[in-house]
This record gives C-alpha cells, structure tokens and sequence, in this order.
C-alpha cells in the first residue's frame, strides 16, 4: 500500500514559474526522499531529508519536511523545459530494521514545464 | 561508477514462454531491489534481497522467482506469465541501514519493459 499521498497530480507551468508540490505521508518515517522519472525510465534520486531536518537546498531544489503534520514539499526554482517528468516522494518507514529499506512511493505528480 | 544496468531493455514474450530479466551494480551496495510499474502508476516493491539474502517478498506470485547470484548480479526469473504482468520492472540497489551517509537512497536502472502475450 502507498504511504505517500501527492498532490498535484498532474501541474503544468512555463519555463521560469516555481513548480511546488507536496507529498503526505501516514506513519513515522527515518527519512523522505523525493524522486525524478522521466517518460518510461528509471528514477533518479533527487533529494533526501532526514526526519529530525526540516529544510534541505540542493541547487534549483528546496525541499521541506513537517513530521507534525506528517508532510513534505518539493519546490523546484526558474524551472526548464528539461525538469518535465513525473515526481515521486518516497518515505522510509523508522521502524528499522523491519523495513529494510522498504520505500512507500507517493502516486506522483506529472509536471510538464512549457518554453 | 554508480550506475545500474539493466538487460534487456524491451522484452515480448508469450504466456508459455521463460525468460530472465538481469540487473547488475558495482557500487558495492548489499541491498538490491526488484520493483514492477504500470504505466502512470509508482513503482510497487516486488523484493528486497540483503546480502545475498531475500529479506522481502511482497506477496509475489511464483511465477516470479528472482535470484541474487552475488553482490552485482540481480535476476528475475519469469515463466508462464500472464498479461496483466506488462509492466516496467525497474531494478534498484542502495547501501544497507549500517551506512549513514545516505541511508537507503536507491538507485534505478533504466528498466526492462515487459510485454506478454
């Protein structure tokens, strides 16, 4: 079952507009990863935040984590034609070691950035 | 070299027939994934190996075997599948819960899209 809910699901901007999306999520967690997949192909890891961090930057990214409301957002700045892809957060559960790794992956939202 | 590779890259094959799907990573990482996508859909976990041990099984049918030959090698072994098994199965790998650095951040291979007839 999906842990992560998102939303949007779907967001359409043009180059140079912030793309903002969130990623709810229902159980304690160790950390949340956010994930990038272009049309057909593997994901790529983006960003992680920790569960005891509340903002992480990692170029054009910004990501923000509220354990008490149990919810995260991506904030993609100045965004490209290129950042087109469909967005996925990922928790891992903090019941360690049963989870082995096990990532619960939100539905995702398809974002399509216009020039 | 953090790569994951993954043969074939498209795959038909008939309900009757047996075929393997085979990932490969040399980053030495001791956790390796098996995931299966629809088209639209996130990826839903399939099996977790650990050290060359399977450690998870999320209720996959048999039809589905994978095999972890040695830390690199990943495969997924299929036989007598049906067609609601068209997917993307993405293969995935990523350090074990020891390292802190980057505790449990995976990396995809570009996946083998699976279609059965």
């Amino acid at each position: 079952s999906q842990q992560g809910e998102e939303d949007p699901q779907a967001l359409s901007i043009q180059e140079g507009e912030n793309a903002t999306m969130n990623c709810s999520y229902k159980t304690s967690i160790n950390n949340l990863q956010w994930y990038r997949q272009n049309s057909g192909r593997g994901l790529v890891h983006l960003i992680l935040i920790r569960s005891n961090e509340r903002e992480k930057h990692s170029g054009r990214l910004r990501v923000t984590l509220d354990t008490s409301k149990k919810s995260s957002s991506l904030l993609i700045t100045a965004s490209r034609a290129a950042d087109t892809a469909s967005y996925f957060c990922a928790t891992l559960s903090a019941k360690m070691p049963d989870s082995w790794g096990k990532l619960q992956f939100g539905a995702g939202t398809q974002v399509v950035v216009t020039p | 070299d953090t790569e994951v590779t993954q043969t074939p890259k498209h795959l038909v094959m008939g309900m009757t027939n047996k075929k393997s799907l085979k990932c490969e990573q040399h980053m030495g990482h001791r956790a390796m994934y098996w995931y299966k996508q629809k088209a639209k859909k996130p990826p839903e976990l399939m099996f977790v190996y650990s050290y060359e041990k399977l450690s998870i099984n999320e209720s996959v049918p048999s039809r589905f075997s994978p095999e972890c030959p040695n830390s690199s090698l990943l495969n997924l072994h299929l036989h007598a599948l049906q067609p609601e098994d068209s997917a993307l199965y993405l293969c995935a790998s990523s350090q074990d819960r020891t390292t802190e650095a980057h505790p449990y951040e995976q990396y995809f291979g570009p996946g083998t899209r699976l279609t059965v007839t």
